[in-house]
């Protein structure tokens, strides 16, 4: 069983949608959880980062972790053609980069 | 305003041959790391450095070995290419090890080993 599970879609969404995108882990020692956009042939970018449990918000993006579930979710509002890409769940129980594991992606696409 | 630039973009290497990917950031970031990413399995770390002349292993370093003789330089070396190492390689670097400190990717290089 892989620590982090993320449903690859591919997501597929009319313009002005609502995204949910998710994540579920097993191991209850995450506290440090991040969001990144990948667009096609590009490296990742990071887009929330979130401490322990909470919420987040950005903009159109909100990002929600509920450490009692396992269990992180990132929200798109007024979702955008150029919000497709694929959207990775990292996460770590350190605040280090070099014990960050990362989710396998969800792919979106925002159709006009 | 470069950032992080690797070279090759795409390589097609044969089983057992070498090659040396190269990655250089113009940002004077003291972290730098590399990663591969196939398809399905998410990113994983194969190695990183904390400054010139110091490097460390990351979850999946064997088949690569790496130098850092300046802070700009960090160049991925694989000694003798096999299939399992066919993938998508990026290169990243940060101002600080902390997560919450955000890491700068370049655009990747896109290895196949036949």
């Amino acid at each position: 069983q892989k620590e982090v599970e993320q449903d690859p879609g591919p997501l597929s969404v009319p313009e002005g949608a609502i995204v949910s995108l998710n994540c579920t882990y097993s191991n209850s020692a995450f506290q440090y959880f991040m969001w990144y956009r990948q667009y096609s042939r590009k490296g990742p970018e990071l887009l929330m980062y979130t401490y322990s449990s909470g919420n987040k918000e950005d903009g159109r993006f909100t990002a929600q972790v509920d450490k009692s579930s396992k269990y992180i979710s990132l929200f798109i509002r007024d979702s955008q053609p150029s919000d497709s890409a694929t959207y990775l769940c990292a996460m770590t129980r350190v605040r280090g980069y070099n014990k960050l594991i990362f989710g396998a992606g969800t792919r979106l696409a925002v159709h006009p | 305003n470069a950032g992080v630039t690797q070279t090759p973009k795409f390589r097609i290497l044969k089983i057992g041959q070498s090659m040396t990917l190269q990655c250089t950031q113009d940002m004077n970031h003291n972290y730098m790391y590399w990663y591969r990413q196939d398809p399905g399995m998410g990113l994983k770390l194969i190695y990183y450095s904390v400054g010139a002349g110091i490097t460390d292993k990351g979850e999946v370093p064997n088949g690569y070995n790496v130098s850092r003789s300046t802070t700009e330089d960090f160049p991925l070396r694989l000694e003798l290419a096999a299939p399992s190492q066919t993938s998508v390689y990026f290169c990243a670097s940060s101002t600080a090890p902390d997560s919450n400190q955000p890491q700068h990717f370049g655009d990747g290089t896109r290895l196949s080993i036949l």
